[in-house]
């Protein structure tokens, strides 16, 4: 069955470090990618998405992305977080017109 | 701006009654959606709709029940047959029809309780 996995329930690093949070795919063809970022209480927003050409993508607030085909993967990563970007991360496939979301990352960050 | 509005933001129901959140875009999508979410469960879909007066089934429809009479709105009614309603609900558009893009734009959410 199709799936997206996102390994890590929660992460928590300390402000300025450099973040990477996973997702894997389980599917024979390349999907769309997306990951989105949900605050509290919010609804979700769209960081990134990947349809296909160059495999490193650049999103909002600094993030970005790099799809590796070898690897069924689309993580996502920041040089360095700031205390606002302390959220919930939802990576995201479309396949087949069907949007498959993981169950998320929520990432804590260390004063 | 435009946007997605999804009220009430809060709602606390008895057991036994029927609820409906409501959802209102003016984004001109032509495809809405309604998910719901519980802790360490991510998102999943309730009722979508590709264009006005039709609607699918997503991987959680018991229980609920949608309409979609006008583009600009998709109301979810929550019935007393969904057996553990309590939940955050998030409602969602996207512009096309043909192909899912994925790109989703979501209200705010509603979060139900049920006493």
């Amino acid at each position: 069955a199709q799936s997206v996995t996102q390994p890590d329930i929660h992460i928590t690093v300390s402000e300025g470090a450099s973040l990477e949070l996973r997702c894997n795919y389980s599917y024979g063809a390349t999907p769309y990618l997306f990951w989105y970022v949900q605050s509290p209480g919010q609804g979700l927003q769209l960081l990134l998405k990947y349809f296909s050409g160059d495999t490193l993508v650049q999103g909002i607030k600094g993030f970005e992305a790099e799809f590796k085909r070898s690897q069924s993967s689309f993580n996502l990563r920041k040089p360095s977080v700031h205390w606002s970007d302390a959220a919930e991360y939802f990576c995201a496939v479309v396949l087949d017109d069907k949007i498959i979301f993981g169950k998320g990352t929520r990432l804590h960050i260390l004063p | 701006d435009g946007g997605i509005t999804q009220s009430p933001k809060y709602l606390f129901r008895k057991e036994g009654q029927n609820v409906t959140l409501s959802c209102e875009q003016n984004l001109n999508h032509d495809a809405m959606y309604w998910y719901r979410q519980d802790p360490g469960q991510g998102l999943r879909l309730i009722y979508y709709s590709q264009i006005v007066n039709d609607f699918q089934k997503g991987d959680i429809a018991e229980g609920y029940s949608v309409s979609r009479e006008k583009k600009e709105s998709f109301p979810l009614t929550v019935t007393s047959a969904q057996k553990n309603p309590t939940a955050f609900y998030l409602c969602a558009s996207s512009k096309t029809t043909s192909g899912n893009t994925g790109e989703l734009f979501f209200g705010e959410g509603s979060r139900l309780t049920v006493l």
